[in-house]
């Protein structure tokens, strides 16, 4: 158990539809990633929070936004969703921002239909 | 165009032998390597890493090599157990060009199977 909690573990929705993707991470940890795994495709970094504020962007598709609150938890927004979208959803934690060491989530399987 | 790329997709091993993984990258500002492990149904869990100030990285039976003029590491397990059957992946960052450590770019996995 990594520490770092990912609800719902498994979502279906179809095309066009909205959806919300939670995590929390390790108890202290300031700083977390989403990374999106599709069908035999590594995981490819999203987006980084730290303490609340965005630091570092990757590949996230304009339909996706994220953000961090207060109590350190995170959520991803996936919106107009296709069925390319399809994947697997890691969060992932540090307790800093200078690590590559990172606590992840079991993930959220999102189906699009 | 893959940055970081495991050209095996799978690897079986007998137990009580090496297993050796491999990964190749392309971006020479990498300067951070990682591997991860990752059991069906869990998320990745760090494994091993080493900086490119550095060409080799042991920690109990794992071994990460990095040849730098080659763009090329490798992972060595020895011993190698039923339970390392897992996927591996290989992941680097260029953290030295303001790249953030935690924004790392995963190679597809190599999937080993260790047989008793």
């Amino acid at each position: 158990d990594s520490g770092v909690t990912q609800t719902p573990k498994h979502l279906i929705t179809a095309t066009g539809q909205r959806v919300t993707l939670r995590c929390s991470p390790r108890s202290g940890d300031l700083s977390v990633y989403w990374y999106q795994q599709s069908l035999d495709q590594g995981l490819q970094f999203l987006i980084q929070y730290y303490n609340g504020e965005e630091r570092a962007k990757g590949n996230i598709l304009e339909r996706f936004s994220a953000q961090q609150f207060p109590d350190l938890h995170s959520e991803l927004n996936l919106s107009s969703l296709e069925l390319g979208d399809s994947a697997l959803y890691f969060c992932a934690s540090s307790p800093t921002l200078n690590t590559g060491e990172l606590f992840f989530g079991e993930g959220s399987r999102l189906t699009v239909l | 165009d893959q940055q970081v790329k495991q050209n095996s997709p799978s690897l079986s091993v007998q137990e009580g032998r090496i297993s050796i993984l491999n990964c190749d990258y392309t971006n020479s500002m990498f300067d951070y390597f990682l591997w991860y492990k990752k059991y069906p149904a869990e998320g990745p869990t760090f494994l091993i890493s080493i900086s490119s100030i550095k060409d080799k990285n042991e920690d109990g039976r794992f071994t990460v090599f990095l040849n730098k003029s080659a763009k090329h590491l490798s992972l060595h397990i020895v011993p190698s157990q039923p339970g390392d059957s897992a996927v591996y992946f290989c992941a680097a960052s260029a953290r030295s060009y303001g790249g953030s450590q935690g924004n790392l770019i995963f190679g597809k996995g190599t999937k080993l199977s260790v047989k008793p």
